[in-house]
């Protein structure tokens, strides 16, 4: 079964709105990065955790251990902030597995 | 200027042939993973080398073989293609293994199996 499990599969949200995306692990997941897939196929990073909070302009994303979840708060919603997002959990040494995803839509 | 090289950017095979995937990084980074991205399964692990050495593997089949010649390249061999190996190979790298480090993507090879 999945070891990563992201919600919503898919959001939409109006320009200057606020939303949270999680992510499930059935694994003892001991670091999480999240990224940002844009329209173009490109994946960049928005953050690494291990677990505890990180804060960066308009997101912030949060890594619970213990309770085997993440999420990534998007606090006033821009039209670029569109595209897929991704969470990635590494455990035991073995390199980071991803979650399906969720896309976003930022409308204006 | 992009740290992470991806050739070719498309590639079109016919089933049965043999395609090999490049990756270099020019990070300075001692770990590199390959990655494969299609509509039933999005971002799928496959292999990841530390110093050239096999880390972790998920693919099942032997027709993909990663080559190392030096650290910094991971190149991706495909033997006998089929359709369904048709999805976006990524290579990625990171400083180095295990825990605390960061993941950075090439911008992917798009393969196509006729």
């Amino acid at each position: 079964g999945d070891k990563v499990k992201q919600s919503p599969s898919a959001l939409s949200l109006q320009e200057g709105t606020n939303s949270a995306l999680r992510c499930n692990f059935s694994i003892a997941a001991t670091t999480v990065q999240w990224f940002l897939q844009n329209p173009r196929g490109s994946l960049m990073n928005l953050f690494y955790l291990v677990p505890g909070t990180k804060e960066n302009g308009r997101l912030k994303s949060a890594f619970d251990s213990k309770e085997s979840y993440s999420t990534l708060h998007i606090r006033d919603a821009q039209l670029e902030d569109s595209g897929t997002y991704f969470c990635a959990a590494e455990n035991n040494n073995n390199a980071p597995r991803f979650g399906a995803g969720t896309k976003l839509s930022v409308k204006p | 200027d992009p740290k992470i090289i991806q050739k070719p950017k498309y590639l079109v095979a016919v089933t049965g042939s043999e395609k090999i995937l490049i990756c270099e990084q020019y990070l300075g980074h001692n770990a590199m993973y390959w990655y494969r991205q299609s509509a039933k399964k999005p971002l799928e692990f496959m292999f990841s080398y530390s110093y050239q050495k096999l880390m972790d593997n998920q693919t099942a089949s032997s027709r993909f073989q990663p080559q190392s010649s030096k650290k910094n390249h991971l190149d991706l061999q495909i033997t006998a293609l089929k359709p369904d190996d048709s999805a976006t190979y990524f290579c990625a790298s990171s400083q180095g293994w295990g825990s605390a480090e960061t993941l950075y993507f090439g911008s992917g090879t798009r393969l196509t199996v006729l």
